[in-house]
This record gives structure tokens, sequence and C-alpha cells, in this order.
């Protein structure tokens, strides 16, 4: 089955500056690569996700980044703020199957 | 909006008890999913649905079962309750025979086994 590894568990960043959070797959039929927001005491949300046959894609202030050679997969935040603090995962699944495999979450704290 | 349900917040129960945890969704999706969360270890996956009354085993089922009688409720069966049990458990659903799309997640319930 498929393997998900994220790094790092935890990160702290200045308001302002940006955050990084990679993540690493085994399986090289996982074409679809969701990344969740989970805010204390809610469910996580899924905030940005990239296919296989795309090597970036952005939405304001989030990028995700994939290299599919590589098989590893980016969040890039910028200009972060304090309602960006919680715990991010991100998550891989093969065309066509109903499981997605998480990784272990990264809990991000943006200080003022 | 998407809305998925989870019928409590927080739960204690007891060693050896029998737990119901139900959700709900409201938006007419095939698939819906029951996550396990702990700490340092992600989101695992104890089983899954595409339909009514077809369930699917996920990474960690054991000591799980599950009930789809309706399209649009999917609960998790905890036949004995144990102390390795306590954990915070995620409902999600998708639209989708496939699961080709996104999921959308309860609150969670977080169960204590004492």
């Amino acid at each position: 089955g498929e393997n998900v590894e994220q790094h790092p568990s935890t990160l702290s960043v200045q308001e302002g500056d940006s955050a990084v959070i990679k993540c690493t797959y085994s399986d090289s039929a996982s074409n679809y690569f969701p990344w969740y927001k989970q805010e204390l005491g809610k469910g996580p949300q899924l905030i940005i996700d990239i296919r296989s046959n795309v090597g970036e894609k952005k939405d304001q202030r989030i990028a995700v980044t994939l290299n599919k050679t590589a098989k590893h997969f980016s969040l890039h935040i910028t200009e972060t703020q304090p309602e960006d603090s919680a715990v991010y995962f991100c998550a891989a699944r093969r065309y066509n199957f109903n499981k997605f495999y998480f990784g272990s979450g990264t809990k991000l704290n943006v200080k003022p | 909006d998407v809305k998925v349900t989870q019928s409590s917040r927080y739960l204690v129960k007891r060693t050896g008890e029998k737990v119901f945890l139900e959700c709900v969704q409201d938006m007419d999706h095939e698939n819906m999913f029951w996550y396990r969360q702990d700490p340092g270890l992600g989101l695992r996956l104890i089983y899954f649905s595409y339909d009514v009354k077809m369930k699917e085993k996920g990474d960690i089922p054991e000591g799980y079962s599950v009930s789809r009688e309706k399209k649009e409720r999917f609960s998790l069966i905890l036949e004995s309750a144990s102390t390795n049990q306590t954990s915070m458990y995620l409902c999600a659903s998708s639209l989708g025979r496939r699961g080709e799309n996104e999921q959308f997640f309860g609150p969670g319930t977080r169960l204590t086994v004492l």
C-alpha cells in the first residue's frame, strides 16, 4: 500500500514569513494529492489539491508543488498570518481508489 | 455547503461497553468514511462505504464494525470498547462512485475509554 511521510511535525514561523511543509509518497500510481487544514476543535478541511498531470498550483497565498519523479509534494504558505495556525495534513490517493493515505500532520504556529 | 455531522463531540465509555458513533451527511454523497486520528499518526482509515449496505475494510478495522442502512448515515460500532480505542474519530463523505472527489469531514468525536 501507499506510505506518506510528512515533515516537519511542528513548524513555528513569524507572522509574514513563509512556511513550507513537505510530503513524500511511495506508490507511483498515486495521482491525486490534497492538503487539509485542521483548526482546533474542527474536522480537516481541504485547502488545495493537485493532480499528477500538473506541477504546481496556486491559490492566493497558498501553493502546492509536485515532483512525480522524486515522489514528493510540498505546501507553501506565503505571508503567513496568525489565522494560518493549525495542523496541516497531506494525503495521496491512487486513481479510481476510494482510499486516501494521510501524512502524520504538521502543527504550524504563526507568531504575531 | 456540505454538512457532515457526528452525534457526539465527546464521549466517555467503560471498557467492554458497546459504543455507537453516528455520522450523517446531507449532500447525497455515495462515499462515507471513518477515520481514527492519533497524535503523530495522522488519519488512519478504519472502514469506508461506497453505497448503502456496502462496506470495505480500511487499514485498521480490527475491533470495529460499521453499518450503512441509509445513504446519509454511516455508523461506527465498537463491539467491546477497549482503552486502546481512546482516540479522535472523524467521519467524512465524498461524491462519486470511486471517491474521486474532495472528502468533507465532520467535527470529530473524542472518545475516552476508561
